[in-house]
Parts: C-alpha cells; sequence; structure tokens
C-alpha cells in the first residue's frame, strides 16, 4: 500500500526550539508539499518541491524552511518555534503533471508552548 | 483576488438522501478540479479528479459535475450513509504546474 509517512503524530515543543517535521514516500513522486491546516483557514501551502534539492516557497514561507536532499523525503524546519506555529502540518506527494491527485499523510499536530 | 469558496460549512443530512456539496471559485483558470474526503485528525484522501472538458464524472455513489461557465463544481453522494460523515474539500490549480490551492471544505453529517 503506498502511502506518505509523516514521522510524529504528536509534538510538544517549547518557543525558540528548532523543530524538524520528517516526511517520507514510498511512491516514487517527484512532487511533495508542505501545508498547514488551521481551523477556519484550511490548508495554507508553506513550501513546496518538485525535484530533488529544489523548493519553492508557497504563499506562508515566514518562519519555515525545506529540506529535500533524496527524493523520498522531504523536511519541514521550524527555525525558531514560535507560539503561533501551533498547527495541525500535513505533508503530501504526488506524481509529476497537473492531473494527478495528492496522496497525504496523517498529519502532525505541533504544539509550541 | 483568487479564491474557492465552499458554500456551505456544515452539512446535515438524513440517511439514504442524496447530499450535494458546492465549490465556486473566482479568478481562476484551472484545468481540473480534484475532491478529497478529510476524517478528523487525518489528512485528506484523494476522491475524484475532473477536468475542464468533462461536464460529469462518477465513481461508485460519488458524481462530480464542472460547470466552467459558472466557475462551479457539484460534488453529489447518493443514498447516503452514516459513514460519510466527514469534511469534503475541493482543491484546483490555475494553469501551469501550481500547487493545488484547497477550499476550507464542507463538514457533511449523516443522521441515521
Amino acid at each position: 500500500d503506498v502511502k506518505v509517512t509523516q514521522s510524529s503524530r504528536y509534538l510538544v515543543k517549547r518557543t525558540g526550539e528548532k523543530v524538524f517535521l520528517e516526511c517520507v514516500q514510498d511512491m516514487d513522486h517527484e512532487n511533495m508539499f508542505w501545508y498547514r491546516q488551521d481551523p477556519g483557514l484550511g490548508l495554507r501551502l508553506i513550501y513546496f518541491s518538485y525535484d530533488v534539492k529544489m523548493k519553492e516557497k508557497g504563499d506562508i514561507p515566514e518562519g519555515y524552511s525545506v529540506s529535500r536532499e533524496k527524493k523520498e523525503r522531504f523536511s519541514l524546519i521550524l527555525e525558531s518555534a514560535s507560539t503561533n506555529q501551533t498547527s495541525m502540518y500535513l505533508c503530501a506527494s504526488s506524481l509529476s503533471g497537473r492531473s494527478y491527485g495528492y496522496t497525504f499523510g496523517s498529519g502532525t499536530r505541533l504544539t509550541v508552548v | 483576488s483568487q479564491k474557492i469558496e465552499q458554500n456551505s460549512e456544515a452539512l446535515n443530512i438524513q440517511e439514504g438522501k442524496t447530499a450535494t456539496l458546492t465549490c465556486n471559485y473566482t479568478n481562476y483558470s484551472p484545468a481540473y478540479l480534484q475532491w478529497y474526503r478529510q476524517d478528523p485528525g487525518r489528512g485528506p484522501v484523494f476522491l475524484l479528479l475532473i477536468r475542464e472538458n468533462e461536464k460529469e464524472k462518477r465513481k461508485e455513489r460519488l458524481k462530480v459535475t464542472f460547470d466552467t461557465t459558472l466557475k462551479q463544481s457539484l460534488f453529489h453522494i447518493t443514498a447516503s450513509q452514516p459513514a460519510d460523515s466527514a469534511t469534503y474539500l475541493c482543491a484546483l490549480a490555475d494553469s501551469g504546474n501550481t500547487p493545488l490551492v484547497f477550499g476550507k471544505g464542507t463538514r457533511l453529517s449523516v443522521i441515521a
């Protein structure tokens, strides 16, 4: 069964900590994405990548960075966690091209205290 | 500005009825539109994709329509069941290989 795996389901971090969220897909997908989801705001795109070592900013990249050293792995980094980064983080992957659905991971619920 | 609106935040229907969810968009020219299901605390799951040259797409009890003139997609679940209760998201991408933009979703509750 093909899937996207996010390393943690729940995470609690302190303000100012550097946080790493890991995402691995086993479908040989070219495209990978990081979204955050908040009540009333829906899914918002943070960063995406269409190839290894390639990254593009989404709609809300401030306070985040990403790394894609291998095709199957896309990491989201919170450089200095803040309470307004408390959210559900969702990783997704897809084949290249416009007519493919995304496969999402189960999400990481991050709480910054 | 560009907008995707799912008109109802929540929809309650009785078991056995047809649920109809609406997705409207503004200032996009999507070549296709997608629908996802999301259960609480989980990631969205892809259901259907419909292309701009397709008026209607069906998959089991699901039916999606796409009207590029009205800039609207309708998502129908026939013979709805309590297990269909979830949040349903529409998503689209503008021309080119741009990432999907998602609507905020409609929370469907099917009451037995």
